[in-house]
């Protein structure tokens, strides 16, 4: 299962606050990705990244801001602009975009009271 | 954008039978169909894709299929076995972004 990692595996935290969860690759590849998982409704893109330095919105951005200052890492960070933060959050990578593979983190389970 | 629509969502099978799931999805320009499967509480991995240039692909126990005149693209798991009990989303894919579909929970009963 090594690879693409998450962290923490749990994450709790007050309504009002800023959350950052973290996803770490040493797969070399270049295209990362953060999904949100809802009971029912599959995986929702949030933000992807295809070089360092350069990312794309999916189709549930808002209140969601990414950054990849480094190719290994492409850290999440949940603003208290998003209006229902509480969800599994999961992280990807590929070699490339296109017909490649994507090799998902262990997930994140963020609830937020 | 594209819409990937994936029945059924839940899917029971006894042991030995075989399993059907089925996509279908909007966008002509998807060109990527992969298949994932998820174990409880399990990272999701891929247990299958196939490129729009085929129209069906084995592995095993397992295979896929493609029509891309209707859009959609069916996932075929035979002699099931309780090990094969997860949720399988199927996806599609052009250039940068992935779709995926609600997802199918599937048990397989000794």
């Amino acid at each position: 299962d090594g690879g693409i990692t998450q962290s923490p595996k749990y994450l709790f935290r007050k309504e009002g606050q800023n959350v950052t969860l973290s996803c770490e690759q040493n797969l070399n590849h270049d295209a990362m990705y953060w999904y949100r998982q809802d009971p029912g409704q599959g995986l929702r893109l949030i933000y992807y990244s295809q070089i360092v330095n350069d990312f794309q919105k999916g189709d549930i951005a808002e209140g969601y801001s990414v950054s990849r200052e480094k190719k290994e890492s492409f850290p999440l960070t949940v603003t208290s602009a998003q209006k229902n933060p509480t969800a599994f959050y999961l992280c990807a990578s590929s070699p490339g975009t296109g017909w490649y593979e994507q090799y998902f983190g262990p997930g994140t389970r963020l609830t937020v009271t | 954008g594209e819409n990937v629509e994936q029945h059924p969502s839940t899917l029971s099978v006894q042991e030995g039978d075989s399993a059907v799931i089925k996509c279908t999805y909007s966008d002509s320009a998807s060109n990527y169909f992969p298949w994932y499967k998820q174990e409880l509480g399990k990272r999701p991995q891929l247990i299958i894709d196939i490129r729009s240039n085929v129209g069906e692909k084995k592995d095993q126990r397992i295979a896929v299929t493609l029509n891309k005149t209707a859009k959609h693209f069916s996932l075929h798991i035979t002699e099931t076995q309780p090990e094969d009990s997860a949720v399988y989303f199927c996806a599609a894919s052009y250039g940068n972004q992935f779709y995926f579909g609600t997802g199918t929970s599937l048990t397989v009963i000794p």
